[in-house]
């Protein structure tokens, strides 16, 4: 299987933008899903399918996925943004059919 | 509401076996594809091992492969995680997760540990 890299953190300051990565060689090709997760929490579902948000999830997140990066977009972020975010997809290699998660950015909310 | 609840975690020494469960409520169990993840004290999410809607089709990630199993009975709406062998790396809160390609709904967490 492969990796996911994410960078393991970023601060940005109360309405501003946060922009998560998540990098592998062809990422564009396949499908993202990203989630948050606060301290001693389970983690929560924010966009799926590189771009679509579940039910709940405010419109200040947004996603992309193109050639090498995929990338989760929190606009005007506010305190109780601050989590660690997860990207993950479906290798779907006949060899290694398996989902694989990014290694985590923590963002902290200055 | 969908709600996952995992049991059958605690502490155990290195070789021995623990089954976990989950406990699906609020949707239809035996529509949907199963995930257990788990994450070590202070470190990210891993995927461990998926399960199609009837119990046919299991992956695992290499690390537990041949040594943990995942199952579901969905007559009594339960999915299980027996793992064997245990090692002091297995150590880790295990969630159970729901899945439409994008893992939607997840439980609370079990804690295994495993230690001498």
């Amino acid at each position: 299987s492969y990796v996911l890299t994410q960078p393991p953190s970023l601060s940005v300051a109360p309405g501003e933008t946060a922009r998560i990565t998540c990098g592998e060689n062809n990422i564009g090709g396949k499908s993202v899903h990203w989630y948050q997760q606060k301290p001693g929490q389970a983690p929560v579902l924010v966009i799926y399918y590189d771009s679509d948000r579940p039910s709940g999830i405010p419109e200040r997140f947004s996603g992309s996925n193109s050639g090498t990066t995929a990338t989760l977009t929190i606009s005007r972020v506010e305190a109780g943004d601050e989590a660690d975010y997860y990207c993950q997809v479906w290798d779907r290699n006949p060899d290694h059919p398996d989902d694989v998660f990014g290694t985590g950015t923590k963002v902290t909310v200055l | 509401e969908v709600q996952l609840v995992e049991s059958g975690g605690g502490l155990v020494q290195p070789g021995e076996s623990l089954r976990l469960s989950c406990a699906p409520s609020g949707f239809s169990f035996r529509s949907y594809w199963m995930h257990w993840v788990r994450q070590a004290p202070g470190r990210g999410l891993v995927w461990v091992s998926r399960i199609n809607t009837d119990g046919s089709k299991t992956t695992y990630t290499d690390s537990v492969k041949g040594r943990f199993t995942i199952s579901r009975d969905n007559a009594k709406n339960t999915l299980y995680l027996q793992m064997n062998s245990l090692r002091v790396e297995d150590t880790a809160v295990y969630y159970c997760a729901r899945a439409l390609d994008a893992l939607d709904s997840w439980g609370q967490g079990t804690l295994v540990t495993v230690s001498s």
